[in-house]
């Protein structure tokens, strides 16, 4: 099936810090990327859809100044969570799709955020 | 309000036994839904789609209903072994541009020996 890798799979850093999350699509050319935050033992909250060489489009009570998205390429998105602070704490996960319905998303292993 | 409800508590099934999983949903009109397996600290990773005018599914040991009636899809895990063991989501794709998926809570099944 396809890949998508995510990197970092862990971050600990100090509150203020920005954090970057890179989302790439290894075998096919992912014309849209979602980005999405999951609680414990919750289900996943999309946060922003990103289309390559578009702005990215935020869901309802996301800050889009706090978390940043890039998709510069069909292969590669990214996150930016600027100056942290503990209650951005979560599990991060991208996911790829070739932006038409009726087929999978094809998701990364996640990012482990850990603010202190 | 928009809803979708999986059961919330763990389902815990002997070796061999088929698990059946529910996806309710209010106020949606998916043009596809979709299930995934997620394992603790890893990604999503798809299992099945169903079209609205699909009432089965199958593949392998799994196998899923939709009914747009009773705005619900049943999961269904036979045979099922240890390794089955996983939190099972539903996503709806209401089919708008971008195919954009709305999850469920998800249902964690636990398969015993």
């Amino acid at each position: 099936g396809a890949v998508v890798s995510q990197h970092p799979s862990r971050v600990i850093c100090k509150s203020g810090t920005s954090v970057k999350i890179e989302c790439r699509s290894l075998d096919f050319q992912a014309t849209t990327m979602f980005w999405y935050r999951q609680f414990p033992k919750q289900s996943l909250m999309l946060m922003a859809t990103s289309n390559e060489g578009s702005k990215a489009t935020y869901e309802q009570g996301v800050e889009k100044d706090k978390f940043l998205i890039n998709h510069a390429s069909l292969t590669l998105s990214t996150l930016t969570v600027t100056s942290a602070h503990p209650e951005d704490s979560s599990f991060y996960i991208c996911s790829a799709a070739p932006g038409v319905s009726n087929q999978p998303q094809h998701f990364g292993d996640g990012t482990r955020l850990s603010i202190l | 309000s928009q809803k979708i409800e999986q059961n919330s508590e763990a389902l815990n099934i002997q070796e061999g036994k088929t698990a059946t999983l529910t996806c309710n949903y209010t106020n949606y009109s998916p043009a596809y839904l979709q299930w995934y397996r997620q394992d603790p600290g890893r990604g999503p990773v798809f299992l099945l789609l169903i079209r609205e005018n699909e009432k089965e599914k199958r593949k392998e040991r799994l196998k899923v209903t939709f009914d747009t009636t009773l705005k619900q899809s049943l999961f269904h895990i036979t045979a099922s072994q240890p390794a089955d063991s996983a939190t099972y989501l539903c996503a709806l794709d209401e089919g708008a541009a971008g195919n954009k998926l709305t999850f469920g809570g998800g249902t964690r099944v636990l398969v015993k020996p």
